[in-house]
């Protein structure tokens, strides 16, 4: 079954600070990994695709990185800003129309 | 462009009501999705539409009908409303073919059933 789990579910950082969020899957076949950002009451809107043969891919503060062979991602994000705080959801495409979403992780950013 | 816009933002049932919830977008795509996000769960696909006209079933289609007379609009009806329904409801939308390309997200309707 083609499961994408996040981690951690929530995070707290200092406004400032640098965080990471991890996302661990199992879809296969594997055609694309993409990074939403969920504001409260809001619908994702995405930050970063990634393809197989990518391994880094960047959007201003956010970095996000793929290892193809151990199935995992991260989303790094620098010097946070209070607008940061939002959920992150992880979605990682196995073809067409097979698209399988992670939980996300909520992030907040405090002053 | 207005993108994705979704009406109404909220609303409460009560249980075996039907109501139908709006979806616009302006950006001439083809494909469009409703999905449900519960709490604690990642999205889940209700219904897909690739074109006027012709609609399919996503992973989670029982209990609900959509129709697509036009590019832009997809509604999405829930007839006998019941409370596994309580949900948040997104409508989004693609400008290539597939789900696996960037989705174009509205606001989302926050569905409550008692």
């Amino acid at each position: 079954k083609n499961q994408v789990e996040q981690s951690p579910q929530s995070l707290i950082i200092l406004e400032g600070k640098n965080c990471t969020l991890q996302c661990n899957y199992t879809v296969s076949p594997f055609s694309n990994l993409r990074w939403y950002k969920q504001d409260t009451g809001r619908g994702p809107v995405s930050l970063t695709i990634m393809t197989f043969s990518e391994n880094t891919k960047s959007n201003g503060r956010y970095t996000a990185t793929l290892d193809a062979d151990t199935k995992q991602s991260s989303l790094h994000i620098t010097a946070s800003q209070l607008s940061d705080s939002a959920s992150y959801i992880c979605v990682v495409a196995g073809g067409y129309q097979k698209v399988t979403f992670g939980t996300g992780t909520k992030l907040q950013v405090i002053p | 462009n207005a993108g994705v816009t979704q009406t109404p933002k909220f609303r409460i049932l009560k249980i075996g009501q039907s109501m139908t919830l709006q979806c616009t977008q302006d950006m001439n795509h083809n494909y469009m999705y409703w999905y449900r996000q519960d709490p604690g769960m990642g999205l889940k696909l209700i219904y897909y539409s690739v074109g006027a006209g012709i609609t399919d079933k996503g992973e989670v289609p029982n209990g609900y009908n959509v129709s697509r007379s036009t590019t832009e609009d997809f509604p999405l009806r829930l007839e006998l409303a019941a409370p596994s329904q309580t949900s948040v409801y997104f409508c989004a939308s693609t400008a290539r073919q597939g789900m696996e390309n960037e989705q174009f997200f509205g606001p989302g309707t926050r569905l409550t059933v008692l």
